[in-house]
Formats: C-alpha cells, sequence, structure tokens
C-alpha cells in the first residue's frame, strides 16, 4: 500500500459525458501527478500540482483539466469523453516535486471505459 | 520529445533463471528509476538511481546507472512466480521554458515466470 488513495477503482460512461476522478496523496506529500496508461501502454504523464498551484504540464488534452485543493487532495476532470480515453488513469504523490530525485509513489489507478 | 525505449519487450522464463533488462536514452538522465507494475495495481518503485555508474539492490533485483548517463539495467536474479508483472524505467527530464521536472517512463518489459 503506497498511501496514495483514488476513487472511484473503476469508472464507465459514455461517450460526451463528464466524469472526475479523486486522489489524495500520501500524508505529507505536497504534490499530486496524473498518468494515463491506455491498453498496452506506458504512462503518460498529464499534469502536476504542488501545493495547489499547476508546476508542469504534460500531453494533456484541454478536455482535461485538473486542480489540487487546500487539503491537497487533487481532482482530474474529463470532459466530452471519448472511446479512447479508456485508460488507467494513475495519480502519485511526492514529498516536494522538485528536483529530479523526487521520488513518486502511485496510486491503484481508476480505470475509465468510455462505451 | 524524449523517449525511454525498453528491452526486451517481453520475457518467458523458468522459476529460478536469471532475467536482464535495460532501458536506454537519446539524452542524459540524472535519476533513473525502476518500477514495476503487476496487473491491475499502480507502479510500486523498486530501485532510484542518482550517480553515474551506480549499482544498487534492493533483494534479489540489482540496477545499474549506465556510465554514459543514457542507459540503465535491472537484473533480477533466482526468478520467482511473483516476478510476473511490468518493469517500468523512468527519467526526469527539464522543461526549460517552465524550469520543472517531469517524469518519462519507458515502454515497460512484460515479464512471465513459469513456474
Amino acid at each position: 500500500d503506497s498511501g496514495v488513495t483514488q476513487t472511484p477503482k473503476h469508472l464507465i460512461t459514455a461517450t460526451g459525458q463528464r466524469v472526475t476522478l479523486r486522489c489524495s496523496p500520501r500524508s505529507g506529500d505536497l504534490s499530486v501527478y496524473w498518468y494515463q496508461q491506455s491498453l498496452d501502454q506506458g504512462l503518460q504523464f498529464l499534469i502536476q500540482y504542488y501545493n495547489g498551484e499547476e508546476r508542469a504540464k504534460g500531453n494533456i488534452l484541454e478536455r482535461f483539466s485538473a486542480q489540487q485543493f487546500p487539503d491537497l487532495h487533487s481532482e482530474l476532470n474529463l470532459s466530452s469523453l471519448e472511446l479512447g480515453d479508456s485508460a488507467l488513469y494513475f495519480c502519485a504523490s511526492s514529498v516536494v516535486g522538485q528536483g529530479g530525485t523526487d521520488t513518486q509513489y502511485f496510486g491503484p489507478g481508476t480505470r475509465l471505459t468510455v462505451l | 520529445g524524449q523517449q525511454l525505449n525498453q528491452s526486451p519487450q517481453s520475457m518467458f522464463i523458468q522459476e529460478g533463471e536469471d532475467v536482464s533488462m535495460n532501458c536506454t536514452s537519446s539524452s542524459i538522465f540524472n535519476t533513473w528509476l525502476w518500477y514495476k507494475q503487476e496487473p491491475g495495481e499502480g507502479p510500486v518503485l523498486l530501485i532510484a538511481l542518482y550517480k553515474a555508474g551506480e549499482l544498487t539492490s534492493n533483494g534479489r533485483l540489482t540496477a545499474q546507472f549506465g556510465i554514459t548517463r543514457k542507459d540503465s539495467f535491472l537484473n533480477i536474479s533466482a526468478s520467482i512466480p511473483s516476478d510476473v508483472g511490468i518493469y517500468f524505467c523512468a527519467g526526469p527530464t527539464l522543461s526549460w521554458t517552465s524550469g520543472t521536472y517531469k517524469y518519462i517512463f519507458g515502454t515497460g518489459t512484460r515479464l512471465k515466470v513459469l513456474a
């Protein structure tokens, strides 16, 4: 158990819909990262938040957005869903989130299926 | 953009055999991380390497930070059935525009251990 929690574990929805994925970081971690993992693919970095502010952006679509709240939990919002958005979405957290030596701990993921 | 290439893509081995896999990059990294992902779970950090030439062990796992800083290797000795999973390498890349780091992940090596 990494200490990072994600809800829901599974989500099934239809094209065009909007969903929200939730992540609670490890106690004491200030930074949250979101990743997308499509079938048989590696992890694609989406976005990072540090202490409530956006820190780094990866290949995140404009239909996707995220935020980190004062209690440090984070939500990833996916809108106008398409079939290709079906994937595992992982949240990771780390203590500081800067420099190249900050270890990330991953949550169990949310499996999104868009029908 | 930067890519991390892992080889082999997949391996089927007999229990008790040793395993070697590697990760190469087109550019230099200052940190190499190795993660293992089991089906339905998030990646779990196995070993972190911070210095060129560094050799670090974690039980039956040994990883090395290549001298050129463009590659890393992971070895598993005396494999057991629970070693099955996908092994990812990862490294931080610096965004010169934002001055922040983000991690990129390799495509993974899928390991299956036959009892």
